[in-house]
Order: structure tokens, then C-alpha cells, then sequence
């Protein structure tokens, strides 16, 4: 139940494409479900994240799409660039525990060929 | 603000011998976390403390022991090392709950050969 699965685990879409990244939970006491962007050697870092209370959330070319009754949401790169190439982590954590633990999907690698 | 740092960068160990993997964030969080990432498995996290003097496991703790003595400071230790923990070591951290961001650090990788 603590598990958050994220397909697909590799990703290649063309410059000015759209990427999309799915993930799927089972603990309807998730309460929180942040993406975060990993570059080759570098620790991830948080790109955006959303509540269950909105379907959507958008910042840039990046949009959350969350689905509530399907215990799902996915990120969409719109206009996907050669920047853009990354490992994307989706995870999962309930805000008001007493241990800020994320679970985490098992990672997307994303290339956007020139 | 440094952030999150660790060290050291990268580290190659020899089967049995120990170490520690050091970790500090000076933005005075409570919440700090140690996770190791394997190719295709994510993130999964080995310790996590919410404030100096606690400590506790969690979804893959064997083979490693934690301390945090101060609010900065979170050090992993790896106690007769196996080739099992070749892997790239990350620490973060957090505001207390209610904030979710973690902040994280620039990794450890280590090879045990």
C-alpha cells in the first residue's frame, strides 16, 4: 500500500514534443504528490508538486494532472526540450505525518533528441 | 547558504571495511533523511531523523546505522561493507511537516568491490 508506481522507466520524445509520465498509488492517505527532476550527478530537486483538492496544476511548460478516484496523476512536458533530459521521480507522502517521508516512484528517464 | 552537502563525492571500499558518509545542511531544518538510489528502483529510504537525539529505520536500514547529535549534522555509517551497498547515497532535508519539499544533497557513490 505504501508502493507508488511510475511507468514508463525510459522516455524519447523529439524537440518540441510533449512527454508524459504516469504514476499510480494505493494509499488513499496520500496527501501530497511532488515531482522531482534529477540531472546526471546531481541530487533531484523539486519541479512541482500538487494537493488532491485541484485536478491540475501548471507551472511553465510543466502540468500535474491528478485523477483522485483513479489514484493516479502524471506529469506533461509540453514543448519538451534538450534541457528537459532528465530522470523524473513522481513520489507520494502524506503532509501531516510525523516524518515527512516521500515514497517514491521508480524513476523516468527522459531524452529529448535536437 | 550551502544547502545540503556530503561527503565525500565518490568513495571505492574493500568488502568488510567501514565507513561514514558525512552530511550537513545548515537552513536549520529538523527533518533530515538518508535514501540510496539503484538504477530502475528509485529512491528508497534508509534513515530519517525528525529532530537531534531521534532516529529511526526506514524501508532498507540493514547493514547501516545513523546518529544526529546536532540539527546540521546527520552521518551514515556503514558497518563490514558488501558489495550490496554499491550505490549512489543521497541525504536531504525538510521543514518540519506540513512543508513537503526536500532539499537534497549532491550524493555519495560508493563501490564496494
Amino acid at each position: 500500500q505504501q508502493q507508488v508506481k511510475q511507468s514508463p522507466q525510459s522516455l524519447i520524445v523529439q524537440k518540441g514534443g510533449i512527454s508524459i509520465i504516469n504514476c499510480a498509488y494505493e494509499n488513499t492517505a496520500f496527501d501530497y504528490f511532488p515531482w522531482y527532476q534529477q540531472f546526471p550527478g546531481k541530487g533531484p530537486a523539486l519541479l512541482i508538486a500538487i494537493r488532491p483538492d485541484v485536478s491540475e496544476k501548471k507551472e511553465g511548460r510543466f502540468t500535474i494532472s491528478f485523477n483522485k478516484s483513479a489514484k493516479q496523476f502524471s506529469l506533461h512536458i509540453m514543448d519538451s526540450q534538450p534541457g528537459d533530459s532528465a530522470t523524473y521521480f513522481c513520489a507520494a507522502s502524506t503532509l501531516l505525518s510525523n516524518t515527512g517521508k516521500l515514497i517514491f516512484g521508480q524513476g523516468t528517464t527522459l531524452q529529448v533528441k535536437p | 547558504n550551502a544547502g545540503v552537502t556530503q561527503t565525500p563525492k565518490f568513495r571505492i571500499l574493500k568488502i568488510g571495511q567501514s565507513m561514514t558518509l558525512q552530511c550537513t545542511q545548515d537552513m536549520n531544518h529538523n527533518y533530515m533523511y538518508w535514501y540510496r538510489q539503484d538504477p530502475g528502483m528509485g529512491l528508497k529510504l534508509i534513515y530519517y531523523s525528525v529532530g537531534a537525539g531521534i532516529t529511526d529505520k526506514g524501508e532498507v536500514p540493514n547493514g547501516y546505522n545513523v546518529s544526529r547529535s546536532t540539527t546540521e549534522d546527520f552521518p551514515l555509517r556503514l558497518e563490514l561493507a558488501a558489495p550490496s551497498q554499491t550505490s549512489v547515497y543521497f541525504c536531504a532535508s525538510s521543514y518540519e511537516r506540513g512543508r513537503g519539499e526536500q532539499y537534497f544533497g549532491p550524493g555519495t557513490r560508493l563501490t564496494v568491490t
